[in-house]
């Protein structure tokens, strides 16, 4: 089955203490990234990737990390998380950026 | 400031009646998506429009890209209970360019 996995789905922590949220697809796209979603502000892009080893900044990128060593995977990191990162954050991966994104099921994050 | 802005930001209306949601921005698009979202879900696409004044359907929904490539509506007709969730747009600014701006959201309940 195509799809696009999140872990963990739900995580709670403490701020300051580093983190990664793994991101991987089957489907063999080349475009990755991470969004975060907050009430009233829709999906805001944090980073993308259009292939391996390459990554770029999105809208909202400060307090983050990716990177890109294989296709398939695009974890997100957070090195020191504050509490303005609790957030719903979602993964997502198409053909091509302006193409149909297919997204993971999110993982929701408590910052405490 | 949201490239992108959704209007309304809620609405709530009765099983039957039809409806009507605004995706707007000053800048023109080279794409628009619709994408609908479920509680605990990723979004999912739901259509993409390319051509200034391109309209289409999808069963009860009807989708269209305005002349000027800067705005869009979805409607949806004899509205049920399971058109509920949150409609997102979501804008490819210029051809090749592999961003996806996506629009603030409406959030649609369907009362039965």
């Amino acid at each position: 089955e195509a799809q696009v996995t999140q872990n963990p789905r739900y995580l709670i922590t403490v701020t300051g203490k580093k983190l990664t949220v793994t991101c991987s697809q089957n489907m063999n796209h080349e475009y990755m990234s991470w969004y975060r979603q907050d009430p009233g502000l829709g999906l805001r892009q944090i980073y993308y990737s259009m292939n391996v080893e390459v990554t770029d900044k999105g809208d909202v990128p400060e307090g983050y990390k990716v990177s890109r060593k294989e296709k398939r995977n695009f974890p997100l990191i957070l090195e020191s998380p504050s509490p303005n990162q609790t957030s719903l954050y979602f993964c997502a991966s198409s053909f091509r950026g302006y193409n149909e994104q297919f997204f993971g099921p999110g993982t929701r994050l408590t910052v405490l | 400031t949201q490239l992108l802005e959704q209007s309304p930001q809620f609405l709530s209306i009765q099983e039957g009646e039809n409806l009507t949601v605004y995706c707007n921005s000053s800048s023109v698009f080279s794409s628009l998506q619709w994408y609908r979202q479920e509680p605990g879900e990723g979004p999912v696409l739901l259509v993409t429009v390319v051509t200034g004044g391109e309209v289409k359907k999808l069963k009860r929904l009807t989708f269209q890209f305005g002349d000027a490539r800067k705005d869009s509506s979805l409607h949806i007709t004899a509205a049920q209970p399971g058109d509920t969730g949150l409609y997102l747009c979501a804008g490819s600014l210029n051809f090749g360019n592999e961003k996806l701006t996506f629009g603030t959201g409406t959030r649609l309940t369907i009362i039965p």
